[in-house]
């Protein structure tokens, strides 16, 4: 049974770093692409990036300077991690396999002081 | 970038009626198309993929229909589940990219 689930702190400090993971069951992440989506309250949906079933890595230009996404593939785990946070980066932020076909619940990260 | 255009915003109607959502791309996509439903406070769920192929278990009422840069969601006899947003996005090019969404209401 596929399931990927998100976990982190769900309020953050403006200024400092998002640390996210995204844990994946029923799939292998050494076949599969995992990404990274969220959305802000009330609003759509934005593409953030993407962990290839190689190890490669892609990510949203409009992001790239502050991202960085990562593995474990012995603990079948994803990360993002994301500086310089501001309170527009409040939403909840999803992972997701690659074909879209499964998402994990969300995680609602709020950034304020 | 690709810019997805997504109209209506919003859409009230009866139930048992037939809705179209469209989606227009800023190039040719090739089809490398999908539909969302995400329904308040949950994930958003695959609905269509390449444009017209329909996911694991989603009711056949659900269509998705175009080519090139013009794409469109059709739901026949809505029934009272279908109050949803519904998102478009392509896959064609990087960074994927997803239209600013449907609200749909049942009047």
């Amino acid at each position: 049974q596929v399931q990927l689930k998100e976990s982190g702190p769900g309020l953050v400090q403006p200024s400092q770093t998002l640390s996210l993971t995204c844990t994946v069951s029923g799939f292998s992440l050494t076949s599969n692409n995992v990404h990274w989506v969220r959305q802000p309250p009330g609003k759509g949906l934005e593409w953030m990036g993407r962990m290839r079933f190689n190890g490669d890595t892609s990510y949203n230009s409009a992001l790239k300077s502050r991202l960085s996404i990562s593995r474990d593939t012995s603990k079948n785990q994803v990360f993002l991690k994301m500086n310089s946070l501001q309170t527009d980066d409040t939403g909840t932020y999803y992972c997701t396999r690659a074909l879209f076909d499964y998402w994990g619940q969300g995680v609602m990260v709020t950034v304020s002081s | 970038d690709i810019q997805m255009t997504q109209s209506p915003a919003s859409l009230s109607a009866s139930l048992g009626e037939t809705v179209t959502i469209e989606c227009r791309a800023s190039e040719d996509i090739y089809s490398n198309l999908a539909w969302f439903q995400q329904k308040p406070g949950n994930s958003p769920q695959l609905l269509i993929y390449d444009a017209n192929g329909l996911a694991d278990g989603v009711p056949s009422r659900f269509s998705g229909s175009g080519s090139g840069t013009q794409y469109s969601l059709k739901i026949n006899s809505l029934q009272s589940e279908d109050v949803a947003s519904y998102f478009c996005q392509q896959y064609n090019n990087y960074p994927l990219t997803f239209g600013s969404g449907t609200k749909l209401e049942i009047k």
